[in-house]
């Protein structure tokens, strides 16, 4: 079965940056789009960007275009986000999320998540 | 992008039906017929529910429907049971080739 299972929680100091990571099971990590999504405690869901993990290419959310990378390690299945740059605003819970294959081209829905890796940031 | 508009609560009682609206534009859920739903329990990630509108994905219970007129989203929860009640977020495509979601929707069975 598909399984997305991510990095374990780490606090953050303000300024710092995360790097989360999510190991991919149960399918062909480069056929579909990985999508990463955060929820901030008692808030909504934020989409802040994808990975094509085949070609490697990303698309950003305008929001964090220039403190987000989204990259991927196909040998070993997994898909990585890191944050710069952190502050208090960036305290949530960050999901990676499996897209539609890539055969359809984008088009946003997320079939499988990961568990949450909870990301405090705090001085 | 704007969020899209979903009511913050709706409620029902047991084997009652509800429905959730999510309003948009017509440079989201009215262009394109890629919307999707998502439920979540407390402490839980979203589950997909429904995707490209009206499509169930494999297991999900049939008691979950969606559609879509104009600007706006629905989804209908019929023969409410207890295990539903969570939270209902709406997504949408947007001609940014990007998604946007909705702010939640919070259902309670009575």
């Amino acid at each position: 079965q598909v399984q997305l299972v991510q990095s374990g929680a780490e606090v953050k100091k303000p300024g710092a940056s995360v790097k989360i990571s999510c190991k991919a099971s149960g399918y062909t990590l480069t056929g579909y789009f990985m999508h990463w999504v955060r929820q901030a405690p008692g808030q909504g869901l934020e989409w802040m960007g994808w990975i094509n993990p085949n070609s490697g290419y990303t698309r950003y959310a305008q929001k964090f275009q220039g403190r987000v990378t989204m990259t991927r390690d196909t040998s070993i299945r997994t898909a990585y986000m890191e944050l710069s740059g952190l502050t208090s605003d960036d305290t949530a819970v960050y999901y990676c999320a499996r897209g539609n294959p890539l055969v359809r081209g984008i088009i946003y829905y997320y079939d499988h998540w990961g568990q949450g890796a909870l990301v405090p940031v705090s001085s | 992008q704007s969020a899209l508009t979903q009511p913050a609560s709706v409620s029902g009682s047991p084997g009652q039906s509800i429905t959730i609206s999510c309003t948009g534009t017509s440079s989201d859920i009215g262009g394109y017929n890629y919307v999707s739903w998502y439920q979540q329990h407390p402490g839980k990630a979203p589950k997909l529910i429904i995707y490209d509108v009206t499509t169930r994905p494999s297991g999900v219970s049939n008691r979950f429907s969606g559609s879509k007129s104009g600007n706006t989203a629905s989804l209908t929860v019929s023969g409410l049971q207890a295990e539903d009640e969570a939270i209902f977020y709406c997504s949408s495509y947007t001609s940014s080739s990007t998604p946007v979601f909705g702010g939640g929707t919070k259902l309670t069975v009575l």
